[in-house]
């Protein structure tokens, strides 16, 4: 099984600034990697996926990269609305796996 | 516009059974791949199962493997997850969650529903 590991667990920033979350697998993925949001009390949302293509319904503040092991979120300017938990999941292999999840919280 | 709503949660004891369904609209679900997620109470995500396009390959985590059977029934558009021997770490909201990829299984889910809750306790 591929582990994915999370980096930070929590990250304060304030509202403007960027935001950078990491996320580590065990084993080369390649590009199968996606990022997903959850807010409190919804389902997660489909961010990025092939490690660096954002879904039509995110802005273009919300950016993804890395290959491999070693994957990046960026958030280029945060707004309210980004504060929320956000999940790496591998699909390069089954059984697919979720990193732990980074909380972004507000500064 | 697609939707997918989950079914059959509720309250077991250990080592009983549950079967959540997930009736879909909007699509047809033969066409995609379809998958279970699970969250505990906050937790994280962990994927359960999954079924290929057209049933070919069917998935499990190694958590529910023995336990959990994934199947569909393409007649009602529905998926289901039949779930045996529950344990105390079961206990989660369980999604249904669709495949991006038209034909094939891309692995990476771009509609969920809300979820069904299964508690196992005693």
């Amino acid at each position: 099984e591929i582990v994915m590991t999370q980096s930070p667990a929590t990250l304060s920033v304030s509202p403007g600034e960027r935001a950078t979350l990491s996320c580590r697998a065990s084993q080369s993925v390649g590009s199968n990697l996606a990022w997903y949001q959850q807010k409190p009390g919804q389902a997660p949302r489909l961010l990025i996926y092939g490690a660096s293509t954002r879904a039509t319904y995110f802005p273009a503040r919300f950016s993804g990269s890395g290959s491999g092991t070693e994957f990046t979120l960026t958030i280029s300017s945060l707004q309210s609305e980004d504060f929320a938990v956000y999940y790496c999941q591998q699909y390069n292999d089954w059984p697919y796996t979720f990193g732990q999840g980074t909380k972004l919280e507000i500064k | 516009e697609v939707q997918l709503v989950e079914s059959g949660g509720g309250l077991v004891q250990p080592g009983g059974s549950l079967r959540l369904s997930c009736e879909a609209s909007g699509f047809t679900i033969d066409d995609y791949a379809m998958h279970w997620v699970r969250q505990p109470p906050g937790k994280g995500l962990e994927w359960v199962s999954g079924v290929t396009w057209k049933s070919g390959t069917l998935g499990y985590a190694d958590s529910v493997k023995g336990r959990f059977t994934i199947s569909r029934d393409n007649a009602k558009n529905s998926l289901y997850l039949q779930m045996n021997s529950l344990r105390a770490e079961d206990t989660a909201l369980y999604y249904c969650a669709k495949d991006i990829g038209y034909g094939g299984d891309l692995g990476h889910f771009d509609y969920w529903g809300q979820g069904t809750l299964v508690t196992v306790s005693s």
